[in-house]
Formats: structure tokens, sequence, C-alpha cells
């Protein structure tokens, strides 16, 4: 069975230029959660999606940050325009039940903005 | 607000020595609390968890006890090996319906040959 996929696995791009970082999650999974970690920092929640639904998306810093998930499959989350505090590492997880703690997290993206 | 201070890191140890990252925890309540591992070039995994006061997790030789009394959760490993190398979240779950886990900062773990 496949595993929470990310891609791309490394980004580096200047600031004010638009990255796309998406997620696909374990085929059936419901439930998919993006985290980020800010170097040296905690992980911090940033949204809950249930299918295509944001249940939850209290941890989005700004407007510049806009995640989807059409179809309730995979998720992109859009870093539009990218500024310097936006690098790190962005996880992305899933699970069958809304649980993270049942969930299978991805490697990660790690998104360097310069 | 809810949080999780874990010691700094990295932590760099010979194989077998013994292995201890300290995490102490606040938040109102009973929370849940989670060790988290991450290898190299891997995702996060859950490690290990403890859901009410005194209840000790444990998993592939590595423990922590639920410490109320200190608002503690130190991971622990008697003998360690270079596949140890990591690194290590410490995380809480506030009881009561839909609530969101809250990290610490991690803790790099080298073992060393």
């Amino acid at each position: 069975e496949a595993g929470v996929t990310q891609f791309p696995s490394h980004s580096v791009i200047e600031k004010g230029q638009t990255v796309t970082l998406r997620c696909d999650p374990i085929s059936g999974h419901d439930n998919l959660y993006w985290y980020r970690r800010v170097m040296g920092k905690e992980i911090k929640f940033l949204l809950h999606f249930v299918k295509e639904s944001k249940q939850d998306e209290s941890g989005m810093p700004n407007n510049r940050f806009l995640a989807e998930r059409t179809g309730g499959t995979y998720s992109t989350l859009k870093v539009q325009p990218a500024e310097l505090e936006d690098s790190g590492v962005y996880f992305c997880a899933s699970s069958s039940k809304q649980e993270l703690t049942e969930a299978f997290f991805g490697q990660g993206t790690r998104l360097t903005v310069v | 607000g809810n949080s999780v201070t874990q010691m700094e890191g990295p932590v760099t140890l010979s194989e077998e020595a013994f292995l201890t990252i300290n995490c102490t925890y606040t938040a109102t309540g009973y929370p849940s609390l989670f060790w988290y591992v991450q290898y190299p070039g891997e995702g996060l995994q859950l490690l290990l968890k403890a859901t009410k006061a005194d209840d000790k997790g444990s998993n592939k030789g590595f423990e922590a006890t639920y410490r109320k009394e200190t608002t503690s959760f130190h991971l622990e490993k008697g003998s360690v090996q270079v596949s140890d190398s990591a690194v290590y979240f410490c995380a809480l779950r506030p009881s009561g319906g839909y609530q969101k886990v809250t990290f610490g900062t991690g803790t790099k773990l080298q073992v060393i040959p």
C-alpha cells in the first residue's frame, strides 16, 4: 500500500514567486492535515480537510497561503507570493479517522525562499 | 495556551549509551502525550503515547512515563543504536472533543558507532 506522498521533496524559490506543494494521501483517507516546521521551531498545524471540506484552517498564517482538496483526493498548498519566513518543512498527513495520532505522515517538502 | 518544551539538540551519543530526552508540557486538564520520530528521509511516525497520569508508553525499546506532578514526559532508552539516529518530537493533545496536536521543537539525536 502506498504511503502519503509529497511533491516536490525540495523547492528553492525567490521571494515573491509562487510555489505549489502537493500531497497525495493514502487512498480512502478522508482526513488530510497540513503542518509545517519553520527551521529550529516546533511543528505547527496549518489546516485539516475532511474530504474536500476544510474542517479547521485556523493555523493558516495569512492569505498568501491557499489550500485546496478538489474531489477529496490529493491536496495542494499554494504560497503566493512567498516570503523569506515561509521557509521550512511542510508536512502532510492523512488518516481514516479524525485523529492525527492515527495518521500517516509524508516525508515533507523542504521549502527554501531566498 | 498549550505548549511543549523539549531539550535543545543535537544530542550525540555513542552506541549502547543511555538516552534521555527531556520534555515538559503546559496544558489544562489531562492531555494525552506522545513522542514522534522522524528518521532521515522519512515522514513522522508515532513512537509511543500515554493517555493518563502514570501511564508508561513504550515501543522499540523506548519508554516515557506521564508524570502529572512534574508535567513531564521524558523519553528514555537504555542502549541506543546507530539506527536510532533521528529527530524526536514530543507532543500533546488536549482532552475533550476535537483537539489539535501541539508539537515541541524536536531534538536531533545522532548515535555514533
